[in-house]
């Protein structure tokens, strides 16, 4: 039972290039969520997906896309990254959106040159 | 809408020192409470929760009472050691889709 697993866990980006973070879990989740994570902001979250088909933005969508690819699988994209987009991303997964703890995988560590 | 205020860091320690750290709530209903850690590098760890008033969530020594009339969470522990020395989170989640958490509180304990 691997819990949620994040893949890569480091990612060098230049500037306007694009790139596919992965996520999955096995814990029979139904909701699945993104965050970043910056130095002294917190967790914030980007979208999420309460359930398999679902996805809503969370407070910081701009520049990011998602795919719920099956019950296991969210991925998050970048399509142009920018500097702004250095940061910690990491993926939770819950069993749903109301009063459930959320489970949260390894993270990764991206940096945008 | 929901919020969660903890105490400001950094909290530095002596080990076997006694530990709180202050976490209060804003929220309609009867959230569910949960406290987070997360160990440098890592990512966040569950620690313990409370899904209704006056339920007392422990853990790994940690212990947290869900009080309503005061809208608090707050996290103890008796004696912690350098291996407690990580950043902690309240959290909540409503009846809602909103799960919020705390700016975070970082625990140093120097031996």
């Amino acid at each position: 039972n691997a819990g949620v697993t994040q893949t890569p866990k480091f990612q060098v980006l230049k500037t306007g290039q694009s790139m596919t973070l992965q996520c999955a879990q096995d814990m029979n989740h139904n909701s699945m969520y993104w965050y970043r994570q910056d130095p002294g902001m917190g967790l914030r979250l980007i979208y999420y997906s309460a359930s398999e088909g679902t996805t809503d933005k969370g407070e910081v969508p701009n520049g990011y896309n998602v795919s719920r690819l099956n019950k296991r699988e969210f991925s998050l994209r970048l399509e142009s990254a920018a500097p702004s987009q250095t940061s910690v991303y990491f993926c939770a997964s819950s069993l749903g959106t109301s009063g459930y703890e959320q489970y949260f995988g390894p993270g990764t560590r991206l940096t945008v040159t | 809408g929901n919020s969660v205020t903890q105490m400001e860091g950094p909290v530095t320690l002596s080990e076997e020192a006694f530990l709180t750290i202050n976490c209060t709530y804003t929220a309609t209903g009867y959230p569910s409470l949960f406290w987070y850690v997360q160990y440098p590098g890592e990512g966040l760890q569950l620690l313990l929760k409370a899904t209704k008033a006056d339920d007392k969530g422990s853990n790994k020594g940690f212990e947290a009472t869900y009080r309503k009339e005061t809208t608090s969470f707050h996290l103890e522990k008796g004696s912690v050691q350098v291996s407690d020395s990580a950043v902690y989170f309240c959290a909540l989640s409503d009846y809602g889709q909103n799960f919020v958490f705390g700016p975070g509180t970082r625990l140093s304990v120097l031996p």
